[in-house]
């Protein structure tokens, strides 16, 4: 079954390392989505792909960056991690048709000290 | 810019009552209206889309109605059963061209008792 997972489900870091979380979508989805959720807050949207080697930044952008080299992937990386960036990192994906309903990956708890 | 708001926040009704969970937008030209469940811990689960020139969608007991002109949308659920406790999250997407980002709400969270 075609699905959408992400890597690691769960990961604690220091300030000021770099970290990666990995999407990856097995439904040929042209668009890909990184969303945070935080309490009081609910989902805001980091960075989006409408295609390879396209990319876009979200409401909540800054510190975090992706990068699209095939259509299955759509890495997120914080730069140099700050704890103002502790949240679930969720990844989403859908065609790029009129229906566009997005499916989501199970999460990302990232926690930094 | 768009603001999705959801009323009320937390929701707690005894298993067998029939709910509504509102969900508002600011502006009302929207693309499509999603609805979402999330379990504690999980990801989110799509469970009804409502395109713009549609007025309603049914899922099993679920229900969702849209009334675009006046920015609101409702998630009826029939005969409720401790499974259906959850978060649920209503999102909508913009209208502008080849826009395909969505603006979510909060959400309700949504308690069942046996």
């Amino acid at each position: 079954d075609a699905e959408i997972t992400q890597s690691p489900r769960h990961k604690i870091t220091e300030t000021g390392r770099q970290v990666t979380l990995a999407c990856h979508q097995t439904w040929n989805h042209n668009n890909m989505f990184w969303y945070r959720q935080d309490l009081g807050h609910g989902l805001r949207l980091i960075h989006y792909s409408y295609g390879v080697q396209d990319t876009n930044k979200g409401e909540v952008s800054d510190g975090y960056s992706v990068s699209r080299s095939n259509t299955e992937d759509l890495p997120l990386t914080l730069e140099s991690a700050a704890s103002s960036q502790t949240s679930v990192y969720f990844c989403a994906s859908s065609f790029g048709t009129r229906r566009n309903e997005q499916f989501f990956g199970p999460g990302t708890r990232l926690t930094v000290l | 810019k768009q603001e999705v708001t959801q009323i009320p926040a937390a929701l707690s009704v005894p298993e067998g009552e029939n709910l509504v969970l509102n969900c508002s937008f600011t502006d009302s030209a929207i693309y499509n209206l999603q609805w979402f469940r999330q379990d504690p811990g999980k990801g989110l689960t799509s469970l009804l889309l409502i395109q713009s020139s549609q007025r309603e969608q049914t899922s099993g007991r679920l229900n969702a109605s849209l009334d675009k002109s006046s920015g609101r949308s409702t998630l009826y659920i029939a005969a409720s059963q401790p499974g259906d406790s959850a978060t649920y999250l209503c999102a909508v997407r913009g209208s502008g061209a080849g826009s395909y980002q969505l603006t979510f709400g909060k959400g309700t969270k949504l308690s069942v008792i046996p």
